[in-house]
């Protein structure tokens, strides 16, 4: 089992690009979640989803969007990126809320 | 606004001591606390959880303490071993699906 994948591990954006940052699971989990990690703040949660085909906000949506459309991948976009937006980002998923997530790699993002 | 702090940045103990890390929260509403383990360069792994209505779980030389008159958690590394240096993390969560973490510890545990 590969657990929880992420691509790509790195990219650099200019500033108005735009992105998608795929994640895959193979642990057939319902929930799947977005995190950035930013220095201090520890990870906060972007959007999650309870399971294919719904969405819903975290902590910090604003300036990204995201989709379900199958079970095992959750994508993250960004359609206009800021500087702001440069973070890693970790992508996650659990068979229920509030059980162990099980993580990705990490993308790390810089936008310039 | 941080609902989950955790206020030392960085702890350093000897190979075989206990090694205690601590967290605080805000929002009473919290009922599931978990601690995740992180190494540079790799996404965080969990190690351990207590739920609201217990006040202690124990896994090996893991042991996670809550005081929820104190708003606090606590977890303990006993002994502690080299490997066990990385960043380690507090998560809360409450029934509205709202999952937040702490800043994170370093911890680093010499020989």
């Amino acid at each position: 089992n590969a657990g929880v994948t992420q691509t790509p591990k790195f990219r650099v954006l200019k500033t108005g690009q735009s992105m998608t940052l795929l994640c895959a699971q193979d642990m057939n989990h319902e929930y799947m979640y977005w995190y950035r990690q930013d220095p201090g703040m520890g990870l906060r949660l972007i959007h999650y989803s309870v399971g294919e085909g719904t969405t819903a906000k975290g902590e910090v949506p604003d300036g990204y969007n995201v989709s379900r459309l199958k079970k095992q991948n959750f994508l993250l976009g960004l359609e206009s990126a800021a500087p702001s937006q440069t973070s890693v980002y970790f992508c996650a998923s659990s068979r229920d809320f509030s059980y162990e997530q099980y993580f990705g790699p990490g993308t790390r993002l810089t936008v310039t | 606004d941080q609902q989950v702090k955790q206020n030392s940045p960085s702890l350093s103990v000897q190979e075989g001591r206990i090694s205690i890390l601590n967290c605080d929260y805000t929002n009473s509403m919290f009922d599931y606390f978990l601690w995740y383990k992180k190494y540079p360069a790799e996404g965080p792994t969990f190690l351990i959880s207590i739920s609201s209505i217990k006040d202690k779980n124990e896994d090996g030389r893991f042991t996670v303490f809550l005081n929820k008159s104190a708003k606090h958690l606590s977890l303990h590394i006993v002994p502690s071993q080299p490997g066990d240096s990385a960043v380690y993390f507090c998560a809360a969560s409450g029934d509205n699906n709202d999952m937040r973490f702490g800043a994170g510890t370093r911890l680093t545990v010499k020989p």
